[in-house]
């Protein structure tokens, strides 16, 4: 088990340009959500996934966002058109329906735009 | 609307002495509540959680205590060790789904 991982673990980027992150959950997890934490704040939900079905999606993503998990296993979460209020901490978590709702976290990707 | 609360932004224990952190919720409908430790530049590591069938989990030096009746949540370090500083985040499921996470609380552990 190698647990939750996530690429890249930082990114750089200029205001207007498009940004993609990659989440691979643990192994035979079938649920997959991202989160955002911006300094001092907890965790905000963002969007999850069961399988390839996305379920739910939280008002803080905009239009500019997106998120796939074509096959059920990884998962990718598109930025386009990055603005500065975008910097933040980028999450995802992982869980096993059948085994409740515990959901264990990769190391994140921290966003930074100029 | 912040359903979960920690309103303690930080908080300073001896080491060996017992850490409390506290958590409030608004939300009758919370089933499921988590406890994650946090250092910096690292997502959440889950630490224990507790359904809210229940009133008590224990899990070597931690244990959470859930009060329905007053929406309140606690968890408890026994003894409390330098590794245990970190920010702990409480939070709170409703049917399997997202997590709401109160703001956090700064724990340090003094030699």
């Amino acid at each position: 088990d190698t647990g939750v991982s996530q690429d890249p673990r930082h990114k750089i980027t200029k205001r207007g340009q498009n940004v993609t992150f990659r989440c691979d959950p643990i192994s035979e997890h079938n649920r997959l959500y991202w989160y955002r934490q911006t300094l001092g704040q907890g965790p905000e939900f963002l969007t999850y996934f069961q399988n390839e079905a996305q379920l739910e999606k939280s008002r803080l993503l905009s239009d500019r966002f997106s998120a796939e998990r074509p096959k059920g296993s990884f998962s990718t979460l598109e930025i386009q058109r990055t603005e500065q209020g975008d910097s933040a901490m980028y999450l995802c978590a992982s869980s096993l329906v059948l085994e409740g709702d515990t959901q264990y976290f990769g190391p994140g990707t921290r966003l930074t735009v100029l | 609307d912040q359903q979960v609360k920690q309103n303690s932004p930080s908080l300073s224990v001896q080491e060996g002495r017992i850490s409390i952190l506290n958590c409030d919720y608004t939300n009758s409908m919370f089933d499921y509540f988590l406890w994650y430790k946090k250092y910096p530049a690292e997502g959440p590591t889950f630490l224990i959680s507790i359904s809210s069938i229940k009133d008590k989990n224990e899990d070597g030096r931690f244990t959470v205590f859930l009060n329905k009746s007053a929406k309140h949540l606690s968890l408890h370090i026994v003894p409390s060790q330098p590794g245990d500083s970190a920010v702990y985040f409480c939070a709170a499921v409703q049917g399997a789904q997202k997590l709401v996470f109160g703001q956090g609380t700064r724990l340090t552990i003094n030699p």
